[in-house]
């Protein structure tokens, strides 16, 4: 257990339906990351948060999907009118201090979603 | 384009036996390189971080070599136990304004008794 925890563990739902994936970081964390993990793949990036503020994002995430970070603790992924596609495994992560470069990113044990 | 790629996709061995998995990256500017452990369903964990001026660095039977000249990496695994069956995972961070991760598709090791 890193101390990164997501919720839910796992998620079906039916296309077209939205969803809401939510990451508690490390409490003093203040940079958190989404990523997505297909099958057989390595996770690829979605998008980064310092603290609040959210500073980038990938081409991955289209406007059907909006992350928020509201008080710079917890954040939420939204996914609206869910495609095939979209089935994956989401990982949030987070990390500690400003930008110095071997700050490790602790993963959360991410949420595997199902679109049927 | 920036690629991190992973040698062999996956691999048995017997409980007890030595492996090595390679990382060949092509990723610029580069900050630094990290494997991770990724057990089925759970998010990846850190197993060693190193810069461009680290050559080897371990951590208990796991030990990451790096080669910035060639931009090779390598992880060896020293008498493997059964809980070693996971998926190991080498990532090149970014030297850019967020430090961005570049991750390989992974290596899926089984540690057979």
């Amino acid at each position: 257990d890193t101390g990164v925890s997501q919720d839910p563990r796992h998620k079906i739902t039916k296309r077209g339906q939205n969803v809401t994936f939510r990451c508690d970081p490390i409490s003093e964390h203040n940079r958190l990351y989404w990523y997505r993990q297909t099958l057989g793949q390595g996770p690829e990036f979605l998008t980064y948060f310092q603290n609040e503020a959210q500073l980038e994002k990938s081409r991955l995430l289209s406007d059907r999907f909006s992350a928020e970070r509201p008080k710079g603790s917890f954040s939420t992924l939204e996914i609206q009118r869910t495609e095939q596609g979209d089935s994956a495994m989401y990982l949030c992560a987070s990390a500690t201090g400003g930008v110095a470069s071997t700050d490790t990113q602790y993963f959360g044990p991410g949420t595997r979603l199902t679109v049927l | 384009k920036n690629q991190v790629e992973q040698s062999p996709q996956s691999l048995i061995i017997l409980e007890g036996k030595n492996c090595t998995l390679q990382c060949n990256y092509t990723v610029s500017p580069f900050s630094n390189l990290r494997w991770y452990k990724q057990d089925t369903g759970r998010g990846p964990v850190s197993l060693t971080i190193m810069t461009f001026s680290e050559n080897t660095k371990s951590n208990g039977r796991y030990t990451a070599t790096l080669d910035a000249d060639t931009k090779q990496s390598s992880l060896h695994i020293t008498a493997s136990q059964l809980s070693d069956s996971a998926s190991y995972i080498c990532v090149v961070r970014l030297n850019t304004g967020f430090q961005k991760l570049v991750f390989g598709t992974g290596t899926r090791l089984l540690v057979s008794p």
